[in-house]
């Protein structure tokens, strides 16, 4: 399995500001993962981060508004551009750790709400 | 990947097993079955996965049928704190293939004291 942690653990911003999510793992990973929860939903993701090439966006979700790093293999940052209360949610993020069938583990999620 | 079919809510009496259905008649043969579980808007928690065989871990076991088309995760003697819901996943396991999890809207299992 894997550690994961998350910075902040929740925040209330204004609109139009930014805030940047940061996600640690305490070992070596490839695939790291971004989703969004938005109130009341189950989880989407919004991109995939692996170390030394770009992240690969989804559907409904562009680079301009959630820029991702992958400056190595434990870290990862997420950035939430430009905030309105529809950005309001849990953002969460995942590692994959190879194996038979490879699992995701997830962090704890940083809960974002946007006045 | 395969899409899975669960249960909106389910309850189980605290001590008693709690088993968990998921339909995935779709699934191919290179998908595995994951089971997660998220407890109050925290991060969702791995709890198990398998191809076909049926495996158990410390925190449940998982029911594959022959055919492959459903499954059931067994919580052998649920407490308040499975109070959760509860997902079931299928996804390939090829590298380079997609590998996001595709989360369905679960199961809320609530154990009634």
């Amino acid at each position: 399995s894997a550690v994961i942690s998350q910075k902040p653990s929740r925040d209330i911003c204004q609109r139009g500001t930014s805030l940047t999510i940061q996600c640690q793992v305490d070992s070596q990973v490839t695939m790291m993962f971004w989703y969004r929860q938005q109130p009341g939903q189950s989880l989407t993701l919004i991109a995939t981060a692996n170390q030394g090439s770009e992240a690969t966006y989804e559907s409904g979700f562009v680079i301009d508004k959630f820029p991702i790093s992958r400056p190595n293999l434990t870290f990862s940052t997420l950035t939430v551009s430009n905030m309105s209360p529809e950005d309001s949610s849990i953002y969460l993020c995942s590692v994959e750790i190879g194996g038979r069938g490879d699992t995701q583990y997830f962090g704890p999620g940083t809960r974002l709400t946007v006045l | 990947d395969a899409k899975t079919t669960q249960p909106p809510s389910m309850d189980c009496a605290e001590g008693r097993a709690a088993n968990l259905p998921c339909n995935h008649s779709t699934i191919s043969g290179n998908e595995y079955v994951y089971w997660y579980r998220q407890i109050h808007s925290q991060g969702p928690q791995y709890i198990i996965h398998g191809l076909k065989n049926n495996e158990t871990n410390e925190m449940a076991s998982l029911i594959i049928t022959e055919d492959r088309k459903s499954s059931t995760l067994i919580l052998p003697h649920a407490t308040l704190r499975d109070t959760a819901v509860y997902y079931c996943i299928v996804r390939r396991a090829q590298s380079g293939s997609a590998r996001q999890l595709t989360f369905g809207s679960g199961t809320q299992l609530t154990v009634l004291p």
